[in-house]
């Protein structure tokens, strides 16, 4: 059974700030995504990474997945109270067999931006 | 282009009755998922489908808990003799065939079935 441990939980901060979310794993995926959730809507796709280091960056949201393909981090630069949400990261599966299909999903971050 | 659709988007059930929630996937993906999130918890792996066939189901439950994805219409995710801790979001989510595709782009979720059993 794959796990994604992410952390933190829970994160408050100031307008201005930077933060960092983590997944990590003992298991190797084919992918990692980010997601994000608003309440009463599902995840919405903010990234794939696939391959080891490497980095990719949407506006102030920078994504990496690690060299052995077992974690991964979002970082934001000078959040923003409109960042505020639920943060999920999901591993797929190394691919072959039937499971490539399985998203293994992290407990979720839920960051909260005070202005 | 619409997305995945879920219906109904809330459904309250008594202990004991059935619960039936829908997905219809995007144009064009042959693959659904479906899973299952508690308050505050990330999302669990359920079942995985193609048309007409199950793929991989996992994470469903023994008991109660079956789905479908026929030729024609949505998939069905079916709850019988519901029971409080069925209380939860259910989401579905679909992706196209190409597992390369299924790599670099993600999943499309809908905005879920949110099940609340008295």
């Amino acid at each position: 059974t794959q796990l994604l441990e992410q952390s933190p939980q829970f994160l408050s901060i100031q307008e201005g700030e930077n933060l960092t979310v983590y997944c990590n794993s003992s298991s190797v995926f084919s992918s990692l995504q980010w997601y994000r959730q608003e309440p009463g809507e599902g995840p919405v796709l903010l990234v794939t990474v696939v391959t080891g280091g490497e980095v990719k960056k949407l506006k102030r949201l920078t994504f990496q997945f690690g060299d052995a393909r077992k974690d991964s981090s979002l970082h934001i630069t000078a959040a923003q109270p409109g960042d505020t949400g639920l943060y999920l990261c999901a591993g797929a599966p190394d691919a072959g067999g039937t499971s490539y299909g399985k998203l293994t999903f992290g407990q979720g971050t839920i960051l909260t931006v005070h202005p | 282009n619409a997305g995945v659709m879920q219906n109904p988007r809330h459904l309250v059930r008594r202990r004991g009755q059935e619960a039936r929630l829908r997905c219809s996937p995007m144009k064009g993906h042959s693959h659904v998922y479906w899973y299952r999130q508690l308050p505050e918890e990330g999302l669990k792996f359920m079942v995985y489908l193609q048309k007409e066939n199950i793929i991989d189901e996992s994470g469903m439950p023994k008991e109660r808990f079956s789905a479908e994805f026929p030729k024609e219409g949505p998939s069905i995710l079916r709850i019988q003799q519901v029971v409080r801790g069925d209380s939860a979001a259910y989401f579905c989510a679909s992706s196209p065939a190409n597992r390369g595709l299924i790599a670099n782009y993600g999943y499309t979720f809908g905005s879920g079935t949110r099940l609340t059993v008295v």
